[in-house]
């Protein structure tokens, strides 16, 4: 398997442009999570789904923010419009679900600068 | 929800020498610690787990002890080489597969 898969690897956008951000998770991984993380935060959980269903997007700072995972092996991470503050990396990760499956595998990560 | 802390946020060890990081969690349903590792650039990737029915776990030159009643958990690293420096995050999970995050240990290991 070629472990997670994010698109893209970066992206430099104006404030005020839509960003999408896409991942396919792991075939098989019942659990798909989003994360962003800064220096000044770390990382933090943004939204997770299991079974393509949000599950908590507890963490999704604003209305800006928005995610989808319309299939099994693919999602979207969606910021409209974006600011400067959104620049992060932002890390997809997946989780198969059963005993002893509790490991995530994260993705390469999209390096996000909104100028 | 669940909150991890981390200590200390930097620590510089000789090579050869061990490495200590330290961890809290705030909710007693936690039952899964994991430790990530991420190096300069690159995605954190899973280096030991431990869950709460069981006090140490080690692997080669890592382990990691848990205490549950204190709710702490901490990484030792014996031995440390170069390729040991790296950002270390300790994390906290129950049930629900959701991961509360440390902020992160920088490792430097000296030459």
């Amino acid at each position: 398997d070629a472990g997670v898969i994010q698109s893209p690897r970066h992206e430099v956008t104006e404030m005020g442009q839509e960003v999408t951000l896409r991942c396919k998770p792991i075939s098989g991984h019942d659990y798909l999570f989003w994360y962003r993380q800064t220096m000044m935060r770390g990382l933090e959980l943004l939204i997770y789904f299991n079974n393509n269903v949000p599950i908590d997007d507890s963490g999704m700072p604003e209305d800006r923010f928005s995610a989808k995972m319309p299939n099994a092996s693919f999602s979207t991470l969606k910021i409209q419009p974006s600011e400067p503050r959104d620049s992060a990396v932002y890390f997809c990760a997946s989780n198969p679900t059963g005993v002893g499956s509790r490991e995530q595998f994260f993705g390469p990560g999209t390096r996000l600068t909104v100028l | 929800g669940e909150n991890v802390e981390q200590h200390p946020s930097t620590l510089s060890v000789q090579e050869g020498d061990s490495a200590v990081i330290k961890c809290t969690y705030s909710d007693s349903a936690s039952n899964y610690f994991p430790w990530y590792k991420q190096e300069l650039g690159k995605r954190p990737q899973l280096i030991i787990d431990i869950r709460s029915n069981v006090g140490e776990k080690k692997d080669q030159r890592i382990a990691v002890t848990l205490n549950k009643t204190a709710k702490h958990f901490s990484l030792h690293i014996t031995e440390t080489q170069p390729e040991d420096s790296a950002v270390y995050f300790c994390a906290a999970c129950s049930n629900d597969y959701k991961l509360s995050f440390g902020a992160g240990t920088t490792v430097t290991v000296r030459a």
